[in-house]
């Protein structure tokens, strides 16, 4: 079946580090995946961070970035330089290009930022 | 902009209860889901729905079961709480356009 595996955390960084988060997939059932980050904030419900369809493009949100590479599967997230309120659990998931929104998360990766 | 609300936030239950879950959304998205998370883990699919009355099973559908009666609820049934079982469900719901999900905040289940 599909699968998804990223950064086991938990992560810590200082503020203004750099951050990347690997994730890489097996889309077995599915020719041209789509993939997405979501991030879970303190307190808050999970929300979509960024999304990317295409094979090749780079998604970004929020100063973070992630690539749709096909060829090493993988679409890790990076920041060039955090901030203690990117501290959070970030969840990187791959969908079916159909309508029926199907989504397979992989295990999450708790980041903290020191100030 | 909308809101998906699930009730209750907290769900106590004995082994072997039937016990139900429910999610209510106001986006008018015609897509939902039910997703459960166990502790430190990702989430994974029980049940979605792409419209009213219509119910698909995911990876996870064995032992629950699901009901879309209205476009705007979708309800989850544990049909035989299981000892220990603990675990966050989470309703989504979707437009049905590249498969960006809206969540509720989550119903926390323990069970006794």
């Amino acid at each position: 079946g599909d699968s998804v595996t990223q950064t086991e955390g938990p992560v810590t960084v200082s503020e203004s580090e750099s951050l990347i988060i690997n994730c890489t997939y097996s889309a077995t059932s599915i020719a041209y995946p789509n993939l997405f980050w979501y991030v879970r904030y303190p307190g808050e419900g999970l929300q979509l961070l960024l999304k990317v369809i295409t094979a090749g493009q780079k998604g970004s949100s929020r100063g973070f970035e992630a690539t749709y590479n096909k060829e090493t599967t993988s679409f890790h997230l990076q920041k060039a330089s955090v901030q203690e309120s990117d501290s959070a659990v970030y969840y990187c998931a791959l969908g079916d290009n159909t309508n029926t929104g199907k989504l397979t998360f992989g295990d999450g990766t708790v980041l903290t930022v020191k100030p | 902009g909308g809101i998906i609300t699930q009730t209750p936030k907290f769900l106590i239950g004995q082994e072997g209860q039937k016990l139900t879950l429910k999610c209510q959304q106001n986006f008018n998205h015609d897509t939902m889901y039910w997703y459960r998370q166990d502790s430190g883990k990702g989430l994974r699919l029980i049940y979605y729905s792409i419209t009213e009355n219509d119910l698909q099973k995911g990876d996870l559908s064995e032992g629950y079961d699901a009901s879309r009666e209205k476009k705007s609820s979708f309800s989850l049934t544990v049909t035989s709480a299981q000892k220990n079982e603990m675990a966050v469900f989470l309703c989504a719901s979707s437009p049905g356009t590249k498969n960006t999900l809206y969540f509720g905040a989550g119903t926390r289940l323990s069970v006794l």
